[in-house]
């Protein structure tokens, strides 16, 4: 069984300020890995995902997560953000087979403030 | 292009009365899911489908049923529904092919209250 454990709930930023939201993850066997936001009174949306190749993963929005599979995290950041940023953001993960569910994390409430 | 429907988008419910949620894609997806959505846990999966005429229990499936006689609908019901119960229910769908067939497509959502 897989789990995973965002590290921080709530992280307070300035605008323009880099973030990094921290994701850790358990599992006994491959793993596909994404990263959603969920802006207030909306549904879940993909930022981005890592299923194999390049550790280094682009999503929408100028986010990045970086695949560490030595230290199983999988954290997410963005250079400078924009208040437009302020969300909630929850790390999931799958097992890497046909139609598997994915597990979330709790959720990261990111606030970015000016 | 609609995606993923969720109905109705709110709703209130005495304690003990039933109801179905639908939900429904146009995207000829496979696999669809149901999750709730509680305040600090995130999401949490109550039951899915691996396609049209099966269903399978998720981490959270007491109270709740669902069904999928079409391939672009899973039904979930509340029997008899709990104060316990109240929640943001999402339904997610995603399609077959390699890496590809993750839960991916949200609906917006839909709000139960249980007094």
């Amino acid at each position: 069984a897989q789990s995973v454990t965002q590290l921080d709930s709530q992280v307070p930023v300035f605008e323009e300020a880099p973030v990094e939201l921290r994701c850790n993850y358990s599992s006994s066997v491959s793993v596909y890995l994404f990263w959603y936001v969920q802006y207030p009174n909306q549904g879940l949306q993909l930022l981005l995902k890592y299923l194999s190749g390049s550790t280094l993963v682009k999503g929408i929005n100028g986010f990045e997560a970086e695949f560490n599979k030595s230290q199983t995290s999988f954290h997410l950041r963005k250079p400078s953000v924009h208040i437009s940023d302020t969300a909630e953001y929850f790390c999931a993960v799958s097992e890497a087979q046909a139609g598997t569910a994915l597990i979330f994390g709790k959720g990261t409430t990111l606030s970015v403030s000016s | 292009n609609a995606g993923v429907t969720q109905t109705p988008k709110f709703r209130v419910l005495k304690t003990g009365q039933s109801m179905t949620l639908l939900c429904a894609q146009d995207m000829n997806h496979e696999y669809m899911y149901w999750y709730r959505q509680d305040p600090g846990m995130g999401l949490r999966l109550i039951h899915y489908s691996v396609g049209e005429g099966t269903t399978a229990k998720g981490e959270v499936p007491d109270g709740y049923n669902v069904s999928r006689l079409k391939k672009q609908n899973f039904l979930l019901g509340l029997e008899s529904a709990a104060p316990s119960q109240t929640s943001v229910y999402f339904c997610a769908s995603g399609h077959q092919g390699g890496g590809e067939n993750q839960p991916q497509h949200f609906g917006d959502g839909t709000r139960l209250s249980i007094l």
